[in-house]
Parts: structure tokens; sequence; C-alpha cells
């Protein structure tokens, strides 16, 4: 158990469906993030909040819309995705913003396009 | 382009032998963390190293770090079947963000 909650586990669906992410912290944390892991590549971040508000969103298409209501949960809203959208979604969090902070992950959400 | 990048991608031991990794990066950094990844699951932190830092140790795990040479290395001692899955260096090189390398997998065979 690491503290971060990630839901649904894996998902299916078609390039015209919207569907979302969550993701949910209970270790107190100020700082959210979501990354993107693809076979044989880094792991690429894709967005930052800092106490609900977004500091990094990193070229990423808008076809992703990230929100987060409060600093325990964050959301990732997906719509018209392309298949090499196909990944595995990870959510983190850290005490502070700053990459001096270890970040706890969670399991992720395995994301296949169709 | 990445910042971090492992060395070797795979590795492949006996029970109890020791396993060694490298980062080797490009630009100066402020730390450098390494996390483990097991099959299916998110990312647990391991170790985090400061620039102004040689070498940490906890547990089985003993990281350094070589600043004239851009580098890192993990060790783990003494190794357990448990101890197979992926590892990455992940760098600070500027702002508040990390830049995670492509990873080592390793496989330690009972």
């Amino acid at each position: 158990e690491t503290g971060v909650t990630q839901t649904p586990r894996h998902l299916v669906m078609g390039m015209t469906n919207k569907k979302s992410l969550k993701c949910e912290q209970h270790l107190g944390h100020n700082a959210m993030y979501w990354y993107k892991q693809s076979a044989k590549k880094p792991l690429e971040l894709m967005f930052v909040y800092s106490l609900e508000e977004r500091v990094e969103n990193n070229s990423v298409p808008s076809r992703f819309s990230p929100e987060c209501p409060n600093s325990s949960h964050l959301f990732l809203h997906l719509h018209t995705l392309q298949p090499e959208d196909s990944a595995l979604y990870l959510c983190a969090s850290s005490q502070a913003w700053g990459s001096n902070q270890p970040q706890h992950f969670g399991d992720g959400t395995r994301l296949s396009i169709l | 382009s990445q910042q971090g990048e492992e060395d070797p991608q795979a590795l492949s031991i006996q029970e109890g032998e020791n396993a060694t990794m490298n980062c080797s990066y490009k630009t100066s950094i402020n730390n450098l963390q390494w996390y483990r990844q097991n099959s299916g699951r998110g990312l647990v932190h391991l170790i985090l190293i400061r620039s102004n830092e040689r070498e940490k140790h906890s547990g089985r795990l003993r990281v350094t770090l070589d600043t004239s040479k851009k580098s890192s290395s993990l060790l783990i001692t003494a190794s357990r079947a448990a101890d197979t899955a992926s590892y990455f260096c992940a760098t600070d090189h500027a702002g508040n963000k990390l830049t995670f390398g492509g990873g080592t997998r390793v496989l330690v065979k009972p």
C-alpha cells in the first residue's frame, strides 16, 4: 500500500469515447503528478499540480485534460484519444512541489485505445 | 533529450550475488533519485542522493554519485528473488521536475 490509489487499473476505450482516470492520495501531500509510461520509452511527465494549481504542463495534447479539485484528488479526463496514447498512466504525489522530494506512485491505469 | 541513462538495460544474476547498475547524465544536477518498479506496479522511491554527497546506504542498497563523471551507481548486495524489478534513476536538471531514465531490468534467479 503506497498511499496513492488509482482507478480503474485497466481501461479499454475507443477513439471516440470519453473517460476519466482517478487518483487519490492519503498522505497529506501538496503536490500531485501525472506521468505516461510507454513501452521502451522513459517515463514522461505530463502535468504537475501544487496546492491544487497547475504548475507544469509538458506540451501535452489537449485531448488530455487534468483536474485537481482538492489536494487529495487528481483526475485525467480523456477524449478522442489516438492509438499511440495506449500506455500506463501513473499518478504520483510528494510532500511539496520540488525535485528534491521523493515521489510516491500509484500502481497506474493501463490504458488501451482500440 | 533524456537526462539520465541507465546501463546495462538488462541484468540477470543468481540469488545471493550482487547487482550493480549505472546512471549517466549530461548536465549538472542538484540531486539524483533511484526508484524500483515491480511488474504491473508503480514506482517505489529507494534513495535520494544530493550533489554534495558521494555515497548513501539503505539496507542492502548502496548508491554512489560522482559529479565529475556525471554518473551514479546503485549496488544491491546479496540479491533476492524479490529484487527482480526495473530500476530507474531520476535527475533534476532544471526547475522542479525529475527526468527519468529508461531503466535497468534486473532478473534475480533463485
